[in-house]
């Protein structure tokens, strides 16, 4: 069983509607939870990072962690055509280590 | 805005050539990290180093090396190049252990 699980998709919205990705875990020791976003041929970039349980909410996007089911989830608001891309899951554990565990990609297409 | 940039986006390569990818990180980070992203393997960290001059073996390190002379600066190196080395190599760095990394925009390899 892979430490983190996450379907690929992909995944195909109409814009406007709203977006849920989400992954799940196996080693209930994470305690930073991140989410990435990915155009293609780009490098990650950090879209939200949460500590714990509980929800963040940044502009269109909230971050879900429920630790007790090991699942996080990522909302999107609104999708737009732009929106278009790869995203990754990745968490990690408390301080002291450097290991992230990444999930491998939801594929998500936002139709115009 | 943290920036990790990696010297080239794109190379082609030649079996048996060694071959040297550079990321450079303007914010002063400790950590800095070397991923290979695949289709439906995801990110694989390769080494990491959490000072200069430190560093360690990641999941699948056989094949490659590191040097981090500076703080700034971390490089990857093929000894060897073979043609399953041809990937998405991603740069990374972050404060501290567990924090948020940060990714360059990557290096498409192909070894031919």
């Amino acid at each position: 069983q892979k430490e983190v699980e996450q379907d690929p998709g992909p995944l195909s919205v109409p814009e406007g509607a709203i977006v849920s990705l989400n992954c799940t875990y196996s080693n209930s020791a994470f305690q930073y939870f991140m989410w990435y976003r990915q155009y293609s041929r780009k490098g990650p970039e950090l879209l939200m990072y949460t500590y714990s349980s509980g929800n963040k909410e940044d502009g269109r996007f909230t971050a879900q962690v429920d630790k007790s089911s090991k699942y996080i989830s990522l909302f999107i608001r609104d999708s737009q055509p732009s929106d278009s891309a790869t995203y990754l899951c990745a968490m990690s554990l408390t301080s002291g280590t450097y290991k992230y565990i990444f999930g491998t990609g939801t594929r998500l297409k936002v139709l115009a | 805005d943290v920036k990790v940039t990696q010297s080239s986006r794109y190379l082609v390569k030649r079996t048996g050539e060694k071959v040297f990818l550079e990321c450079v990180q303007d914010m002063d980070h400790e950590n800095m990290f070397w991923y290979r992203q695949d289709p439906g393997l995801g990110l694989r960290l390769i080494y990491f180093s959490y000072d200069v001059k430190m560093k360690e073996k990641g999941d699948i390190p056989e094949g490659y090396s590191v040097s981090r002379e500076k703080k700034e600066r971390f490089s990857l190196i093929l000894e060897s190049a073979s043609t399953n080395q041809t990937s998405m190599y991603l740069c990374a760095s972050t404060p501290g252990a567990g924090t948020e990394a940060f990714f360059g925009q990557g290096t498409r390899l192909t070894v031919v």
